[in-house]
């Protein structure tokens, strides 16, 4: 079965410095998205990204972050300057086509310290 | 709704037993349902979904349960095993391309 790959699994950085998590979608999905989870709460979304540009952005996803999809495979969220809050679960997801159900990546635990 | 932090609502159930998690979700205009798990450590898992044209939808072991009148979606496990054991969310879509999570329930199966 098809697989949402996301990297790395586990990144701990220091408050203040980029991260950028990488993402390698589904191939002939179309639609991605990044959903953040707080330990212990529910999955909240960040961005959705569709032929090759951001489609919506929550309030959560402000200057700090950005997305790109560099090479045509890869899907990356960066942040910029992390804080402190930005610890959590990243998920990225990816739908073939509207109506779909998502499937998510395994997830990248970021720990900002 | 507000994010319960590390307080989520827990069900506990013996093994064997049926379970049945609810979910209320918030967009009349939502029109198409999931339910995911999420196992401690991994990313949601798709187990089913169900339209709005319906209101009840039976996959393996699993069936959803959908009362548009009240906005509210519930999820039947039969046969409760101990690997059912997970964090259960809704999800709706209120007709874009995200879906809104909500806040999760956590099923434990006791032996």
């Amino acid at each position: 079965e098809p697989e949402v790959t996301q990297t790395p699994s586990h990144q701990v950085t220091q408050m203040g410095q980029e991260v950028i998590l990488r993402c390698v979608p589904i191939s002939n999905h179309l639609y991605f998205y990044w959903y953040r989870q707080i330990l212990g709460q529910k999955v909240e979304f960040l961005v959705s990204f569709y032929n090759n540009e951001i489609s919506e952005k929550s309030e959560i996803f402000d200057d700090q972050f950005s997305v790109e999809r560099p090479d045509g495979s890869n899907f990356t969220l960066k942040i910029r300057s992390t804080k402190l809050e930005d610890s959590a679960m990243y998920f990225c997801a990816t739908i073939k086509g509207t109506g779909d159900g998502y499937t998510f990546g395994s997830g990248t635990r970021l720990t900002v310290v | 709704g507000e994010s319960v932090g590390l307080h989520l609502p827990t069900l506990s159930v013996q093994e064997g037993d049926n379970s049945i998690i609810n979910c209320a979700y918030s967009n009349s205009a939502s029109d198409y349902f999931i339910w995911y798990k999420q196992e401690s450590g991994k990313g949601p898992q798709f187990i089913i979904d169900i339209r709005s044209n319906m209101d009840k939808r039976q996959g393996q072991r699993v069936t959803v349960l959908l009362n548009k009148t009240v906005k509210h979606l519930s999820l039947q496990i039969a046969a409760t095993q101990p690997g059912d054991s997970a964090v259960y969310f809704c999800a709706e879509n209120p007709g874009t391309y995200k879906y809104i999570f909500g806040t999760g329930t956590r099923l434990k199966v006791l032996a």
